[in-house]
């Protein structure tokens, strides 16, 4: 089974700085997608950016980038010019092509504060 | 507003209870999920279905039951309600097609005492 590991609890980063939540997931797979999800306070779940695994290219969404290193199985997420909108619970996340369902399977979560 | 709708909002059970959530998507979704968020745990699935009549277990299945009658909705069943299963429960929806991602509802904040 695919797991995903995000090894920060908490982070936290002063407005327009640089932040960088890391994501590790375990897999034998070789098709899959990465995602990173935000949860605001409002408990909405909503897409920040994705990642094909069989794409070198990282992904870009305005300023949040994300650094993919297929082999060492790593799922970064950049968030630059950090905006106080930025405050939320962060979720990596991974699904299999290769398995039925198209079924999710999420990190612990990493909640990021931004102080002005 | 085209969607995922989840009912209801908050609910406080007692021990024992039984209830059932519902989810409900307008946009003829084949795939549908139920998941449960806990603290330090992210979001784990309980159940899912790939299609009207068809569900299948998911991460955490034990102690909830589903079903998929018609395809635009989702139901998730507690016949008695035990305190581990307090939890934030959210449904999420997905069509079938490469590509597309996931629509998720708002959530349900269950409170089991």
């Amino acid at each position: 089974a695919q797991t995903v590991t995000q090894s920060q609890p908490e982070m936290s980063v002063q407005e327009a700085e640089t932040v960088t939540l890391s994501c590790t997931y375990d897999t034998s797979e070789s098709d899959y997608y990465l995602f990173w999800y935000k949860q605001p306070p409002s408990r909405q779940m909503i897409l920040v950016i994705r990642q094909e695994a069989y794409k070198q290219q990282n992904a870009t969404e305005n300023r949040f980038s994300v650094n993919f290193q297929k082999a060492a199985k790593s799922f970064s997420l950049k968030i630059s010019d950090s905006q106080l909108g930025d405050a939320a619970m962060y979720f990596c996340a991974y699904r299999s092509e290769e398995t039925s369902g198209s079924r999710l399977t999420f990190g612990e979560g990493t909640q990021l504060t931004v102080n002005p | 507003n085209a969607g995922v709708t989840q009912t209801p909002k908050f609910r406080v059970l007692k021990t024992g209870q039984s209830m059932t959530l519902l989810c409900a998507q307008d946009m003829n979704h084949e795939y549908m999920y139920w998941y449960r968020q806990d603290p330090g745990m992210g979001l784990r699935l309980i159940h899912y279905s790939v299609g009207e009549g068809t569900t299948a277990k998911g991460e955490v299945p034990d102690g909830y039951n589903v079903s998929r009658l018609k395809k635009q909705n989702f139901l998730l069943g507690l016949e008695s309600a035990a305190p581990s299963q307090t939890s934030v429960y959210f449904c999420a929806s997905r069509t079938d097609r490469v590509g597309y991602g996931y629509t998720f509802g708002s959530g349900t904040r269950l409170t089991v005492v």
